[in-house]
């Protein structure tokens, strides 16, 4: 079955740390890739997405994920968190249907 | 315009109640969702429609009911509800409903069944 694994559920960092989120995906075809966020009390949004093309996509807020074809993985980085960046984090897959399965979240605390 | 709105944002309601969610979005989008969204859990689809037509039902209970009355419009319709289906409900939209398109996200209306 279609899968999405986040390794890491919780993560704190001090501030200017960077910052690297697993994601791995059960098996390949062609997937559409997303990491969404959603802030303490706010919906779901958009951090970046990979389609096809640049297997190394920029996002919002200056976040970036890699996509590694060969090992199923999209990991989320960003050199230099802040503060606002607490949050909890979620990889999404899109296999070729219409359903886009979630990974468990991470949350992520920034430490002032 | 990116935004999807939902309402109400808060519902209490009881297991024997009738109420109804509401999901609007205004981008020309022809694919909406329902998710359901437990604490600490990352989103659970529940059901698509594209182009107006329910397209996944996820085994959802009868006692979720879906409508999509026009292109802009998602409904949920609940009744008998039970204790556990207390969630935060979801309604996102995207351009179609295949690959290559992203879903956006409503903030969520947080239901409490008592």
């Amino acid at each position: 079955a279609q899968s999405v694994s986040q390794h890491n559920h919780h993560v704190i960092l001090s501030e200017a740390a960077s910052l690297e989120l697993g994601c791995n995906y059960s098996y390949g075809g062609t997937v559409n890739l997303f990491w969404y966020v959603q802030y303490p009390g706010q919906h779901l949004q958009l951090l970046l997405k990979y389609f096809s093309g640049d297997p190394l996509v920029k996002g919002i807020k200056g976040f970036e994920a890699e996509f590694i074809k060969s090992k199923f993985s999209f990991n989320l980085r960003k050199p230099s968190v802040q503060w606002s960046d607490t949050a909890e984090y979620f990889c999404a897959v899109k296999w070729g249907g219409f359903k886009t399965i979630f990974g468990a979240g991470t949350r992520l605390f920034v430490k002032a | 315009d990116t935004e999807v709105t939902q309402t109400p944002k808060h519902l209490v309601m009881g297991m024997t109640n009738k109420k109804s969610l509401k999901c609007e979005q205004h981008m020309g989008h022809r694919a909406m969702y329902w998710y359901k969204q437990k604490a600490k859990k990352p989103p659970e689809l529940m059901f698509v429609y594209s182009y107006e037509k329910l397209s996944i039902n996820e085994s959802v209970p009868s006692r979720f009911s879906p409508e999509c009355p026009n292109s802009s419009l998602l409904n949920l319709h609940l009744h008998a509800l039970q204790p556990e289906d207390s969630a935060l409900y979801l309604c996102a939209s995207s351009q179609e409903r295949g690959r290559g398109y992203e879903q956006y996200f409503g903030p969520g209306t947080r239901l409490t069944v008592t």
